[in-house]
């Protein structure tokens, strides 16, 4: 059965610091994948996704993912967080074959910045 | 840029009531979507539809709920007896005919007392 996981349920970082959050799914056809980011009560906003081609993906905010076939994982990462970065994280992967784009999400990672 | 619209933002309702979230996805998009999150958990699937029919629904997804189309514009979420276990955020999202085009609505809270 298809699964998405993020390991780390929550993270406390300093902000300056470096931040990478883990996802890892399970599904057997070309994975498409998305991190999303949500703030208390609002809605899923896009950071990046991944279909195909280079595997090293730009995104929003100064964030950006990497996609390792070898270990199904699609990595979030940022150089250095702000204190705006505080927020639950969401990796997803569309299901493309029987399921036909249908979103799977992980259950999410919190993020606290410290001063 | 065009926007995935959900209404209301906000719906508190009594315990055994009705309610109707509506969205209006993207003028040329082909597929809609309804998710679900209950508080502080993950976002969960509930139901796809394509050529006006339900393409595939969760377990979740029981006899209360339903999902139309009624005028090719809205789309809309039917619940036709609340309980207090559906108070949750409920997301639509759109997409054109290819996974990159996908856009969720910012969601309406439904609190049910």
């Amino acid at each position: 059965a298809q699964s998405v996981t993020q390991p780390d349920i929550h993270i406390t970082v300093s902000e300056g610091a470096s931040l990478e959050l883990r996802c890892n799914y399970s599904y057997g056809a070309t994975p498409y994948l998305f991190w999303y980011v949500q703030s208390p009560g609002q809605g899923l906003q896009l950071l990046l996704k991944y279909f195909s081609g280079d595997t090293l993906v730009q995104g929003i905010k100064g964030f950006e993912a990497e996609f390792k076939r070898s270990q199904s994982s699609f990595n979030l990462r940022k150089p250095s967080v702000h204190w705006s970065d505080a927020a639950e994280y969401f990796c997803a992967v569309a299901l493309t074959t029987d399921s036909w784009g249908k979103l799977q999400f992980g259950a999410g990672t919190q993020v606290v910045v410290t001063p | 840029e065009p926007e995935v619209t959900q209404t209301p933002s906000h719906q508190v309702t009594q315990m055994g009531q009705e309610v109707i979230l509506r969205c209006v996805p993207i003028s040329n998009h082909l597929y809609f979507y309804w998710y679900r999150q209950i508080l502080g958990q993950k976002v969960e699937f509930l139901v796809s539809f394509y050529n006006n029919e339900i393409s595939e629904k969760s377990e979740i997804f029981d006899d209360q709920f339903s999902v139309e189309r009624p005028d090719g514009s809205n789309f809309t979420l039917k619940i036709r007896s609340t309980k207090l276990e559906d108070s949750a955020m409920y997301f639509c999202a759109s997409i054109p005919g290819h996974i990159g085009g996908y856009t969720f609505g910012s969601g309406t809270r439904l609190t049910v007392v």
